[in-house]
Parts: C-alpha cells; sequence; structure tokens
C-alpha cells in the first residue's frame, strides 16, 4: 500500500529538550511539506522540500529543523528554540503543484 | 501573493439539510483547486480537485465548480449526513516556479450535522 506514514503519534517533551519527528512515503513523490496545526486554526506552513538534499522555510520556521537526505523521508526537529511547541503536526508529500498527501498527524505536549 | 478565503464556521446544520461552504480565492497564475476533508485527529484527505476553468470536481456526494470569473470554488452537498461532520478545507495550488508548487489553504470549515 502506497502512502505516508509519521510517527511517533503522540509526543511529550520536556522544556529544553529536542524532539524529531518521522514523515516517510513510498509514493515516490518529489515535494514533501511539514505544516503546524494549533486547536481550531488552520494550516501554517513550517518547512518544504522539493528534492532530496534541499529544502525551505516556510511561514514559521524559527525554532525548527528539517532533513532530506533520502527521498522517501523528511523528518523535523523541534529544537529548544521553539518557545511554545504544543501543536498538531502534519506532514505531506505532492508530485509538484498536484494535490497533497497528508500523514496521520503527531500531537506534540510540552510537559 | 495567492490567497484562499473560506466561509467562517461553525456550521451546523440537521441530517438531510443542503451544504454550502463558500471559497474564494486570488492567485496570479492558473491555479489548481482542491476541497480537503479532516476529521477530529486525523490528517487531511482530498476531497475534490478541480485543473481548470469550468472543471467540476465531484465525490462522495460534495461538488464544487471552479468558476475563474468570480474566482470561487464553493462546496456543495445536496443531503448531508452525520458522518460528514468534520473540518473542511478550500486549496490552491499553482504552477508558477516562484511558488514552488506550494499549496495555500484557506482556515477551514468546521461542520457538524445533527440527526
Amino acid at each position: 500500500d502506497g502512502g505516508i506514514t509519521q510517527s511517533p503519534k503522540y509526543l511529550f517533551r520536556k522544556e529544553g529538550q529536542n524532539v524529531t519527528l518521522s514523515c516517510e512515503q513510498n509514493l515516490n513523490h518529489d515535494a514533501m511539506y511539514w505544516y503546524r496545526q494549533d486547536p481550531g486554526q488552520g494550516l501554517r506552513l513550517i518547512y518544504y522540500s522539493q528534492i532530496v538534499n534541499d529544502f525551505q522555510k516556510g511561514d514559521i520556521a524559527e525554532g525548527y529543523s528539517v532533513s532530506r537526505e533520502k527521498k522517501e523521508s523528511f523528518p523535523l526537529t523541534v529544537t529548544s528554540a521553539q518557545k511554545n511547541p504544543t501543536a498538531f503536526y502534519l506532514c505531506a508529500s505532492s508530485l509538484i503543484s498536484n494535490e497533497q498527501f497528508f500523514g496521520p498527524g503527531t500531537r506534540l505536549t510540552v510537559l | 501573493g495567492n490567497s484562499v478565503t473560506q466561509m467562517e464556521g461553525p456550521v451546523t446544520l440537521s441530517e438531510e439539510a443542503f451544504l454550502t461552504i463558500n471559497c474564494t480565492y486570488t492567485a496570479t497564475g492558473y491555479p489548481s483547486l482542491f476541497w480537503y476533508v479532516q476529521y477530529p485527529g486525523e490528517g487531511l484527505q482530498l476531497l475534490l480537485k478541480a485543473t481548470k476553468a469550468d472543471d467540476k470536481g465531484s465525490n462522495k456526494g460534495f461538488e464544487a465548480t471552479y468558476r475563474k470569473e468570480t474566482t470561487s470554488f464553493h462546496l456543495e452537498k445536496g443531503s448531508v449526513q452525520v458522518s460528514d461532520s468534520a473540518v473542511y478545507f478550500c486549496a490552491l495550488s499553482d504552477h508558477l516556479n516562484t511558488n514552488a508548487g506550494k499549496s495555500t489553504f484557506g482556515d477551514g470549515t468546521t461542520l457538524t450535522v445533527k440527526p
């Protein structure tokens, strides 16, 4: 089955810790994206990548970092510099300029 | 830049009522238009899409027509069910290199259908 997976489903972080959220796709898509969603809010773009070894900042990149070493994988690290990281994080992939396929999301909570 | 404006919610309907969720857009190119649906605690799923003017996208009883003259892509369903309760997002993706294939999303409209 082709699809996009995210792990873990729930993640808890202590103050001052970095955490990494996993995103993997087997759809052979070139583009991958990370979004943040706060309760009752829309989507805000954190980072995106159109091709391996290249990525661009989105609208709210501060306090986050990414890598794109493989076409299938686009992990997101939430660093201690992100002051309010509690949110629902969504990863997506697409062929360029086509519809996006979303993962099931990771809910991050800061303790 | 591109933008998408959706009808503000929340929207509450009785089962079998008619649904319209308005969506208008601003884009510099000739975008593709999408409606996504998000059920509680899940990611977004594509509901329907249209890639050029006058195209009608349809799926599961939902329809939307790409209207270039009014820059709109309103979502409609003739008879909603309780299971349609979800958040609906309108989005566009244009093909200009400057936007790098990114999508622009509306803020989402929460629909609740009561039995």
